[in-house]
């Protein structure tokens, strides 16, 4: 079975562009998760999707912002613009509809803005 | 307020010994689960061990299992017999569960150099 992937592996672009992430979950997944690390600091949550729908955007840091996760499956997040504050590492993770279940993550994406 | 506390940043173990990572967390649910990730070098997360707040025994997978101690409100992760692919990052996290709160928060990590 596949494990959660992540596209790109990196992605360097310069302050005030844009940049969309993307995350395919693992297949029957219906919990999808966005995280991120910032250089130096804690791994931190920015929003949960339950199938298409968001359950939780409590973390997400402004509306440069965006996250969708269209029919359920694959979910993308958006920067734009990206400020230099948004270097770091975004993961995605997943895990079936239960509370209990275990979150599994992604390889991440690795975002420098210059 | 920090939920989760990694104090140790950084530990080095000898090759085939054990190593006791320390982590303290913060909540005031009467259910929550506790779980410990790897990152390598490499940068995926890998999830290693899981402590549910209601399990009367400590959690064993492999060679890596908890001391969870509740009402210290500690889940310290042991690995024993280190091996040099143990070198990586690892983080504590928790979930609160009575909040019906899905997301996990993590601690600052420890990271982990086998020596040879």
């Amino acid at each position: 079975e596949a494990g959660v992937t992540q596209f790109p592996s990196h992605s360097v672009i310069e302050k005030g562009q844009t940049v969309t992430l993307r995350c395919d979950p693992i297949s029957g997944h219906d919990n999808l998760y966005w995280y991120r690390r910032v250089m130096g600091k804690e791994i931190k949550f920015l929003l949960h999707f339950v199938k298409e729908s968001k359950q939780d955007e409590s973390g997400m840091p402004n509306n440069r912002f965006l996250a969708e996760r269209t029919g359920g499956t694959y979910s993308t997040l958006k920067v734009q613009p990206a400020e230099l504050e948004d270097s770091g590492v975004y993961f995605c993770a997943s895990s079936q509809d239960s509370s209990r279940e275990t979150q599994y993550f992604g390889p991440g994406t690795r975002l420098l803005v210059l | 307020a920090q939920k989760i506390t990694q104090t140790q940043p950084g530990m080095f173990v000898q090759e085939k010994e054990a190593v006791t990572l320390d982590c303290t967390y913060d909540t005031s649910d009467p259910s929550y689960g506790l779980f410990w990730y790897k990152q390598p070098s490499s940068g995926e997360m890998i999830f290693l061990i899981y402590q549910g707040s209601y399990d009367q025994q400590n959690a064993t997978e492999g060679r890596y299992s908890l001391n969870f101690q509740k009402a210290r409100k500690s889940t310290n992760l042991v690995i024993s017999a280190s091996q040099l692919g143990d070198s990586a990052m690892y983080f504590c996290a928790m979930r609160e569960i009575w909040s019906n709160d899905y997301k996990l928060s993590f601690g600052a990590g420890t990271t982990v150099t086998v020596r040879a």
